[in-house]
């Protein structure tokens, strides 16, 4: 099946630092992508849904300059955490779906662990 | 609005006990309605999915019909093993193909 994969799985950085997480589809183009954010024990909230060669759209209460995403290619979308701080801990994942494969169906990736000290 | 529940864990069963997770959802519409299963340290995978009314998705031994008359499509298997043990998420998603998740149930199979 399709196949998304997140970079990087996992990243540490200072408070005040911004931090760039990139979503590839390695065997598929994808002009829509969407990115969530995963709290400890909770469930997936949806932040954006990043479109090919336009600017993302954001969910209610989602802060656009604080999560910036571009979508420069069909195969990558990248969410960048500007100016970082604690409360951006989280768990960050990207999703896409394959236009000429299976309708309805999200491919997942990993996920991208953020841990801001 | 637009919104999935799903039942709270966590739950804890024995090797074989049959399991149910509910889950419920609100929408404008009919939306496709998803079960989403994350094992430790992986990311979400597809379970099984169904798309309109009378629809039942089935996978690895799990089955969720849904509802319309009961907004439901609760997941159910007739007996769990402990490769089992994860947390899955019901989803639904719109026509934009934007999802949006229930808040997870973890499931804990011991032997």
């Amino acid at each position: 099946g399709a196949v998304v994969s997140q970079h990087p799985s996992w990243v540490i950085c200072k408070s005040g630092t911004s931090v760039k997480i990139e979503c590839r589809s390695l065997d598929f183009q994808a002009t829509t992508m969407f990115w969530y954010r995963q709290f400890p024990k909770q469930s997936l909230m949806l932040m954006a849904t990043s479109n090919e060669g336009s600017k993302a759209t954001y969910e209610q209460g989602v802060e656009k300059d604080k999560f910036l995403i571009n979508h420069a290619s069909l195969t990558l979308s990248t969410l960048t955490v500007t100016s970082a701080h604690p409360e951006d801990s989280s768990f960050y994942i990207c999703s896409a779906s394959d236009p000429l494969g299976a309708k309805n169906i999200q491919y997942f990736g990993a996920g991208t662990r953020l841990s801001v000290l | 609005g637009n919104s999935v529940t799903q039942m709270e864990g966590p739950v804890t069963l024995s090797e074989e006990a049959f399991l149910t997770i509910n889950c419920t959802y609100t929408a404008t519409g009919y939306p496709s309605l998803f079960w989403y299963v994350q094992y430790p340290g992986e990311g979400l995978q597809l379970l099984l999915k169904a798309t309109k009314a009378d629809d039942k998705g089935s996978n690895k031994g799990f089955e969720a019909t849904y509802r319309k008359e009961t907004t439901s499509f609760h997941l159910e298997k007739g007996s769990v093993q402990v490769s089992d043990s994860a947390v899955y998420f019901c989803a639904r998603a719109n026509t934009g193909n934007q999802f949006y998740f229930g808040t997870g149930t973890s499931l804990t199979v011991i032997p």
